[in-house]
């Protein structure tokens, strides 16, 4: 199946630091998807991308759909206790309806 | 809140026997999806829906089957669950082909 690659695979910063993550294919996509799962949840949808160069805000969070088409990064800018969480990434081929996700990236907050 | 509840939350079952998950949505979006979870994997594809009867494998959809007789309502079926099997199942929907996912908040399924 489809490989996507998110790195780091956890980080532990302290409060107030900007944290940055990104996520890499093989093929190029459509649409990359970021989500935010707590323990025991599902995934939470954070940011949507459509086009390559696209920057998109959520609050303290930004996403970018990569120029290659084959790559997105998610920053989060001045982390707070309550960002602590595994962010995925999820991108779509141009054909299919299927989405690959990463593996996560484990992030860690110190007050 | 997607407006999507699946049931069981938990479920502790045996080898060799049938296993059926259900995901409900009150949203009266026509895709839905079943993902598993498991430790760096990521979440993967089991199989999906575009409507009412109408399904298509996934990735990882052997050892599953799927049914889906009202919008609202999509079924995941172990026929003889493995341990292989032990994971952590999620539904999904979206409006349409490709567009965002929301998911439920998942099935912790364990087979012994």
């Amino acid at each position: 199946g489809q490989q996507l690659n998110q790195s780091p695979q956890s980080m532990f910063i302290q409060e107030g630091e900007d944290v940055s993550m990104n996520c890499t294919s093989s093929s190029i996509f459509n649409t990359w998807l970021w989500y935010k799962q707590d323990p025991g949840e599902g995934p939470v949808l954070l940011i949507a991308l459509y086009k390559a160069g696209e920057l998109t805000s959520n609050g303290r969070l930004t996403a970018q759909f990569g120029i290659t088409r084959k790559d997105s990064f998610l920053n989060i800018s001045a982390s707070i206790p309550s960002d602590v969480g595994i962010y995925f990434c999820a991108g779509r081929r141009r054909t299919g309806n299927q989405f690959y996700f990463g593996t996560g990236t484990s992030l860690t907050v110190i007050p | 809140d997607a407006g999507i509840t699946q049931s069981p939350r938990h479920k502790v079952t045996e080898t060799g026997t049938p296993v059926t998950l259900r995901c409900h949505q009150t949203e009266n979006h026509r895709y839905m999806y079943w993902y598993r979870q498991d430790p760096g994997h990521g979440l993967r594809l089991i199989h999906y829906s575009y409507g009412v009867k109408d399904t298509d494998k996934g990735e990882v959809s052997d050892g599953y089957s799927v049914s889906r007789s009202k919008t609202e309502d999509f079924l995941l079926t172990l026929e003889s669950a493995t341990s292989s099997q032990t994971s952590v199942y999620f539904c999904a929907i979206s409006k349409g082909q490709g567009e965002k996912l929301f998911f439920g908040s998942g099935t912790q399924l364990s087979v012994l």
